[in-house]
């Protein structure tokens, strides 16, 4: 079984150019997330998909950050204009239904450096 | 914000000897989980224990919890070089919440 799968792994872009990450969860999954982590620190939720509706987008800084999840498949985490402090690995974990006793299945995740 | 934080931050053993990682935590819990992330790569869950559980084993890892004083601790008995990670403890506080991690324990295991 193919795991949650991420792209890029790596960029480097400089402050005020937008970025863009892909991840394709694991098939069948319902329930995407999307995690920051910076460097010595546990993952922060970000996003919670639910199928294509977001439902916990409490932590997701909006006027720089969205995110898609169309069709309730593949999901698409974005940042413009972007900043220093986003220099972060950007983690996106899928499991098959939301509850809190469901194994959530992290991608390797994609590494960001804003110059 | 964190919930869990591990203890201690860094850990460097020899193989062959266990491993113990701590995790405290300041509100009630529906249960516990533990995930190791290798260098580069993303995170593994490890095992879950809930907050009527007391211990629970899956192979060389051991993880207790104790809800009176709001911690758990990971044992990984006769550790190898590839246990080499970082841990980290995440609580969930209710059925539908999300997970929230800790700062996590950079174990090194010496060959």
């Amino acid at each position: 079984e193919a795991g949650v799968v991420q792209s890029p792994r790596y960029k480097i872009i400089e402050k005020k150019q937008p970025v863009a990450f892909w991840c394709n969860p694991i098939s069948g999954h319902n329930t995407l997330y999307w995690y920051l982590q910076n460097l010595g620190q546990g993952p922060e939720l970000l996003i919670r998909y639910e199928n294509e509706e977001a439902v916990d987008d409490s932590q997701l800084p909006k006027d720089r950050f969205s995110a898609e999840r169309l069709k309730g498949v593949d999901s698409t985490l974005k940042i413009q204009p972007a900043e220093l402090g986003d220099s972060a690995v950007y983690l996106c974990a899928s499991s098959s239904d939301g509850a809190g006793t469901d194994t959530q299945y992290f991608g390797p995740g994609t590494r960001l450096t804003v110059l | 914000s964190q919930q869990g934080e591990e203890d201690p931050q860094a850990l460097s053993i020899q193989e062959g000897e266990n491993a113990t990682m701590n995790c405290s935590y300041k509100t009630s819990i529906n249960n516990l989980q533990w995930y190791r992330q290798n260098s580069g790569r993303g995170l593994v869950h490890l095992i879950l224990i809930r907050s009527n559980e007391r211990e629970k084993h899956s192979g060389r890892l051991r993880v207790t919890l104790d809800t009176s004083k709001k911690s758990s601790s990971l044992l990984i008995t006769a550790s190898r070089a590839a246990d080499t990670a970082s841990y980290f403890c995440a609580t969930v506080l209710s059925g539908n919440t999300p997970l929230v991690f800790g700062k996590g324990t950079r174990l090194s295991v010496i060959a």
